[in-house]
């Protein structure tokens, strides 16, 4: 079974700041990796997939980058509809399994 | 609009049974692969299961396997968790999601607002 580790768990942050999260997977899974936005009580929103590709209307400042076991999620410029906890996920094989998620919080 | 609406969730013993159904409007749900994915209260997201287009190819999560069962009825447009022997630890929000490449094994693009079910006596 994969592994995946994201970190920070928490990260405090200001608007107009650039946030950097990091997923590890514990064994190479090409570019299977998506990335998702989580606001209290709601679902999770899709924002990248493929490593990198933005989902259709996800705002230019999200990005995502990596390969094999290393990958990063950046947002510049936070905004405050930003602050949110945000999981990756692997896709490689079943089980599927997410990251333990990162809570972007306001500074 | 484009959506799936989860219902069925509820209060259950341990032990007990429950059936989350999926409805999905806006779309074609037998061009998708499907599945349902979980939050326990405070945690992470947790997969359970995924379903193929005409439901041939089914998978699942080690912990529910041989007491959840995940099934579909294009015609109603609906995908469906049948869940048994319950236990407290799969209290949860339970959402539904579209798969929108080919292969089962995907990330997914479309959520609904999720059913709770909770397991207690």
């Amino acid at each position: 079974v994969i592994w995946m580790t994201q970190s920070p768990s928490l990260v405090s942050a200001s608007i107009g700041d650039r946030v950097t999260i990091s997923c590890r997977v514990s064994q190479d899974i090409s570019t299977y990796l998506a990335w998702y936005q989580q606001k209290p009580g709601k679902a999770p929103d899709l924002l990248i997939f493929a490593t990198s590709t933005l989902q259709t209307g996800v705002p230019s400042r999200f990005s995502g980058s990596g390969y094999g076991t290393d990958f990063t999620l950046t947002i510049n410029n936070l905004q405050s509809e930003d602050f949110a906890t945000y999981y990756c996920q692997n896709y490689d094989s079943f089980p599927l399994i997410f990251g333990g998620g990162t809570n972007v919080e306001i500074k | 609009e484009v959506q799936v609406v989860e219902s069925g969730g509820g209060l259950v013993q341990p032990g007990g049974s429950l059936r989350l159904s999926c409805e999905a409007s806006g779309f074609v749900v037998s061009r998708y692969w499907m599945g349902w994915v979980r939050q326990a209260p405070g945690k992470g997201l947790e997969w359970v299961a995924n379903i193929k287009q005409d439901g041939g190819d089914i998978y699942y999560m080690d912990s529910v396997k041989g007491r959840v069962t995940i099934s579909r009825d294009n015609a109603q447009n609906s995908v469906y968790l049948q869940m048994n022997s319950l236990r407290a630890d799969d209290t949860a929000v339970y959402y539904c999601a579209r798969v929108p490449s080919g292969s089962g094994w995907s990330w997914f693009d479309l959520w609904g607002q999720g059913t709770h079910v909770t397991v207690s006596s």
